[in-house]
């Protein structure tokens, strides 16, 4: 299968810790996005990359958020010092962009618990 | 800034039968694309179908069919011959042609199909 994969798929963490996400896009893509979805709610754009660079990062939710894609492989989404209201499914979706074409495949998440 | 409306928390249709969940935008922009994205119970986000705004046609991809209605910023999906394999959380999405941003998201349309 060589679609978007996360890990982990569940994290459960105490308040106050740090979390860090990964996700691996398809291959060929080169650009990778990152939401969070709360319950009830369509995801919520946070971030995104062409390749290694982090075009949009005005939508992350706090500083305590951050975003890399080294190289312009994989990317890791970090929350520091987490808050009750952080828990959330955090995905990462990915594309090949072209002029006409920006279609979006996403992973199955990442589910944020923090007790 | 761009919104995206989805009127009807919840539909229920009978197996077989044809559903129309509908959709609504509000946008600046001319060029852009749509999407409906499918979210069966924890399990990942699939793409239905999409289109582009400069497309006068409307877009099909099997039993789904979309309803594009541009001066009116209305996108509504239609799914013929419902199986129970469709119930899900149906997403419209929107994203600008260009520009750094993600996808915004209607809040959803929780599908239920009666056997």
């Amino acid at each position: 299968d060589t679609g978007v994969s996360q890990d982990p798929r569940h994290k459960i963490t105490k308040r106050g810790q740090n979390v860090t996400f990964r996700c691996d896009p398809i291959s060929e893509h080169n650009r990778l996005y990152w939401y969070r979805q709360t319950l009830g709610q369509g995801p919520e754009f946070l971030t995104y990359f062409q390749n290694e660079a982090q075009l949009e990062k005005s939508r992350l939710l706090s500083d305590r958020f951050s975003a890399e894609r080294p190289k312009g492989s994989f990317s890791t989404l970090e929350i520091q010092r987490t808050e009750q209201g952080d828990s959330a499914m955090y995905l990462c979706a990915s594309s090949f962009s072209s002029p006409r074409t920006d279609t979006q495949y996403f992973g199955p998440g990442t589910r944020l618990t923090v007790l | 800034a761009q919104t995206v409306t989805q009127s009807q928390p919840e539909m229920s249709v009978q197996e077989a039968e044809t559903v129309t969940l509908s959709c609504t935008y509000d946008t600046s922009e001319s060029d852009y694309y749509l999407f409906w994205y499918k979210q069966p119970p924890s399990r990942q986000m699939i793409l239905v179908i999409r289109q582009e705004a400069y497309k006068q046609q409307n877009a099909t991809e099997n039993r789904f069919s979309v309803n594009f209605q541009k001066a009116a910023k209305s996108f509504s999906l239609k799914i013929s011959d419902s199986q129970l394999g469709d119930a899900a959380m149906y997403f419209c999405a929107y994203k600008p042609i260009g520009g750094a941003d993600g996808l915004t998201f209607g809040k959803g349309t929780h599908l239920i199909i009666q056997p």
